[in-house]
């Protein structure tokens, strides 16, 4: 069963700490995203990539945010340095031209910043 | 011009009733209509989605009603059932390439049983 896998799928953290949350992206998608998603805004995209280059990251704070993919299997995205307003879930996801315009979600990173 | 714009925010069916969910969006290049489901603790998934060259898509009993000219589309769930509490988004994109989906704001359907 194909899915995109993230961790930590839960991370409490204090206000000024580095956070890094991790993407497996499904075998063979060669399309990543990451979303932010809170109560206020809902889903935002912050970036997304194609063949491991990145794309589009203007909904990213680039003062403090940072996004990779070292390589085809991983996705990872930095905080730094966390503050309380970064609290959200994010998701990660991936697609691929196959899928149509399809894209398959991961279950999310809980980030909660103190 | 990238904002899809939804309501309701919140929604109370009784079971069996119909789920009518609306979207807006102003970018006339926006070519995929996708909606997406979302239950608590887990990521949104892929509901249904219509191209602007049909005016209805019915997949069981979910209906997306599309109408160009007004710029808007729907999501109906018939039958509702308690099972389908969750939150819904709707979304749009350009089809040039593989794009970035546009989500609407999302509206929390509670289906009382």
């Amino acid at each position: 069963d194909a899915r995109v896998t993230q961790t930590p799928r839960h991370k409490v953290t204090e206000m000024g700490q580095e956070v890094t949350m991790r993407c497996q992206p499904i075998l063979g998608h060669n399309t990543v995203f990451w979303y932010r998603q809170t109560m206020m805004q809902g889903l935002e995209l912050l970036a997304y990539f194609r063949n491991r280059a990145p794309l589009d990251d203007s909904g990213m704070p680039k003062d403090r945010f940072s996004a990779e993919m070292p390589d085809a299997t991983l996705a990872t995205l930095k905080i730094q340095p966390s503050e309380p307003r970064d609290s959200a879930v994010y998701f990660c996801a991936s697609g691929t031209g196959s899928s149509g315009n399809t894209i398959y979600f991961g279950e999310g990173s809980w980030l909660t910043v103190v | 011009q990238q904002q899809v714009k939804q309501s309701p925010q919140s929604l109370i069916v009784q079971k069996g009733g119909i789920s009518i969910i609306n979207c807006a969006y102003e970018n006339t290049a926006f070519d995929y209509f996708p909606w997406y489901q979302q239950f608590p603790g887990k990521g949104p998934a892929l509901l249904i989605a219509i191209r602007p060259d049909v005016s209805e898509k019915k997949e069981g009993r979910f209906t997306i009603s599309f109408n160009k000219s007004a710029k808007q589309f729907s999501l109906h769930i018939m039958d509702s059932q308690p099972g389908d509490s969750a939150t819904y988004f709707c979304a749009a994109s350009i089809k040039t390439g593989f794009q970035k989906l546009v989500f609407g704001t999302g509206t929390r359907l509670l289906v009382s049983p």
